[in-house]
């Protein structure tokens, strides 16, 4: 079956510091991958995506390369910002029942 | 572009008690989903519908859980009676396709409360 593993958190950085979440995935199939993202509040919104192998999805300065080889979707960020907190999905859809299969979170916390 | 509507945001009832969701999708999207979000855990899917053709209930507990989409629109989701392990957040979302290269848009949710 399919299946998402995210790094557990909290991950709490400073203001300007260096994000990565860390993402692998299983999959039968050839997914295409997301990282999805929940601030306080509101409903989950997508960040970005990729579809393919090498493949890189950017977004808001975010970005994540689809590395078939280690079967990872990695989450980066140079410079976080406090606005940044929040909880990020990483997901994959096969195209099998159109269904998107999640991890379960990693929440952001950013201070200045 | 008006984004998917959930109502109520909101809703604790005690156990046994029955309890409907509503949800309304993007203008346009045949393609409606309902997941089910536990406290800490990421989305699972309950149920997928095209059109008003449910396509993939296998994961929804048909004993208690029943859904509809009337006119291939909006949609219901009904708990019926409620336990304390309903307890969780029911997300709507819709997309314009189906297939897995699709971006699926999520309302905010229904967080239900089980007393």
């Amino acid at each position: 079956g399919n299946s998402v593993t995210q790094m557990e958190g909290p991950v709490t950085l400073s203001e300007e510091a260096f994000l990565t979440i860390n993402c692998t995935y299983t999959a039968t199939g050839y997914p295409s991958l997301f990282w999805y993202v929940q601030y306080p509040g509101e409903g989950l919104q997508l960040l970005l995506k990729a579809t393919k192998a090498d493949d890189k999805g950017s977004n808001k300065g975010f970005e994540a390369t689809y590395r078939k080889e280690t079967t990872s979707f990695h989450l980066e960020k140079g410079s976080v910002q406090v606005s940044d907190s929040a909880v990020y999905f990483c997901a994959l859809n096969t195209g099998t029942a159109s269904k998107l299969t999640f991890g379960t979170g990693t929440r952001l916390q950013v201070t200045l | 572009e008006a984004g998917v509507v959930q109502s109520p945001r909101y809703k604790i009832i005690e156990k046994k008690q029955p309890v409907a969701f509503w949800c309304n999708p993007i203008s346009g999207h045949n393609t409606l989903y309902w997941y089910l979000q536990n406290l800490g855990q990421g989305p699972e899917l309950l149920i997928r519908y095209e059109n008003e053709e449910a396509v993939d209930d296998s994961q929804l507990p048909k004993d208690r859980f029943s859904a509809e989409r009337l006119k291939g629109v909006d949609s219901t989701l009904k708990i019926q009676p409620a336990e304390l392990g309903d307890s969780a957040v029911y997300l709507c979302a819709s997309s314009a396709g189906r297939g897995r290269e699709n971006e699926q848009f999520f309302g905010p949710g229904t967080r239900l409360t089980v007393l």
